[in-house]
Order: structure tokens, then sequence, then C-alpha cells
């Protein structure tokens, strides 16, 4: 069985610039969640994405978007970097449709933005 | 948005004691809840998923689970300094979106 995989593992970025995560999911999973962890904190909830189409959104401005893929894969994009933005990245996957809602995470993406 | 609450810590216990870590949540429709242990500079780990009231054991670990109270609890027997890491307490909203507290901290000493 093939884990969560992120790319890549860790962005400097300069402010203003847009940047593109990358997620795969864990096989037998056709859903993906996305997260920002900032240091010292929970992750909080971005966005969701289930048969190519979002499907909850987090406070996040419209600055962060994105695209799930056929094969259920992901990205998360982020337009218009602000230092803020700088955290680690997560992915999750999971199945929906079924009884087990557990969230299985990627190892991150870490972006530091300058 | 709905709060869930941890004590941020640290807390220390002697290796072989139990360890203690508890959580509030403000959602009283919440169904599921999750524990996730993240070491440090690494991703959140899954660790229990509890979705009834009462105990839930696997291996060293026990969740607990109190609707009524809007409490959550996780139990580790035989602590090892291996276990030493912050602990996240999620629980799931409407649309599975997970809500994670801040983290516990816990430090297992040798």
């Amino acid at each position: 069985e093939t884990g969560v995989t992120q790319s890549p593992t860790h962005l400097i970025k300069t402010r203003g610039q847009q940047v593109t995560l990358r997620c795969s999911s864990q096989s037998g999973h056709n859903t993906v969640s996305w997260y920002q962890q900032a240091l010292g904190q929970g992750p909080q909830f971005i966005f969701q994405y289930y048969r190519e189409e979002e499907n909850g959104r987090g406070n996040f401005p419209p600055r962060f978007s994105g695209l799930q893929f056929p094969n259920y894969s992901s990205e998360l994009n982020v337009n218009a970097l602000e230092l803020d933005d700088s955290a680690l990245y997560l992915c999750a996957s999971s199945l929906s449709g079924s009884s087990n809602y557990e969230q299985y995470f990627g190892p991150g993406t870490r972006l530091t933005v300058t | 948005q709905k709060e869930v609450e941890q004590n941020s810590g640290p807390l220390s216990v002697p290796e072989g004691a139990i360890a203690s870590l508890n959580c509030t949540y403000s959602d009283r429709v919440s169904q599921s809840f999750f524990w996730y242990r993240q070491y440090s500079g690494k991703s959140p780990e899954l660790i229990m998923s509890i979705y009834s009231n009462g105990d839930k054991e696997d291996g060293r670990f026990t969740a607990q689970l109190n609707k009524a109270s809007q409490y959550v609890s996780l139990l580790i027997r035989d602590s090892q300094p291996s276990d030493s890491a912050t602990y996240l307490c999620a629980v799931m909203e409407y649309g599975n979106k997970l809500v994670f507290g801040a983290g516990t901290i816990l430090r297992v000493k040798s």
C-alpha cells in the first residue's frame, strides 16, 4: 500500500510570487484535504477535494486554490504570497463514502516566504 | 469555527508511567474524534480514532470519549522516551473537516 506523498519537501519563495504544491493520495483513497500548520499551532483546514471538485473550504482567501485530478492526486496553489503564508502545508487523504473517517497525512511541504 | 482545547504542556512523565492527555471540544454534534502524534519537524501521524462513548484500546494507547461532557482523552501506558512528541486532538466537523487543538507536548524522562 502506497502512502501519501507530497512535493516538494521544502520551498523558498519571495513575497508576491506564486507557488504550487503537489500531493498524491494513499492508494484506495479518493479524497484529499489540505491543511496549513504554522509553528506551534495545530493544522488549519484549507479545503477538501472529492470527485475533482472542492468539497468544503476553511477561512482562507481565494488566492488559495486547488485542483484534484482523475487519479485523485491534488495541487494547492497560492498566489500573491505573503510573509504569513510561511508554514508547513499538509495534505491528508481519506476515503469518502465509507464509515471510516480517518485522514492520513503526507510528510508535508515546508514553505518559507521571504 | 468550533474550538478544540488542549493543555499546551509540556507534560513530563517518568519512563514507565501513564501519560494522560486531555481535550475538550465545543461542537456538540461532533461524532468523530482523533489523536495524532507529531514529532518535531515531521507531519502528524494518526494513532487513534474513536466514534463512540467509552474506551478504545490499541496496544499501549487508550482513547476515552465522553460526548455528554464534550471530552476526549488519550492514555499512554508504560510511557517510553520515544513517545516524547506533540499530541494533537482533532474533531471532525460537518463536511469531513478536521479541527485541531494546538497540541500537548509530552516529555518522557528516562
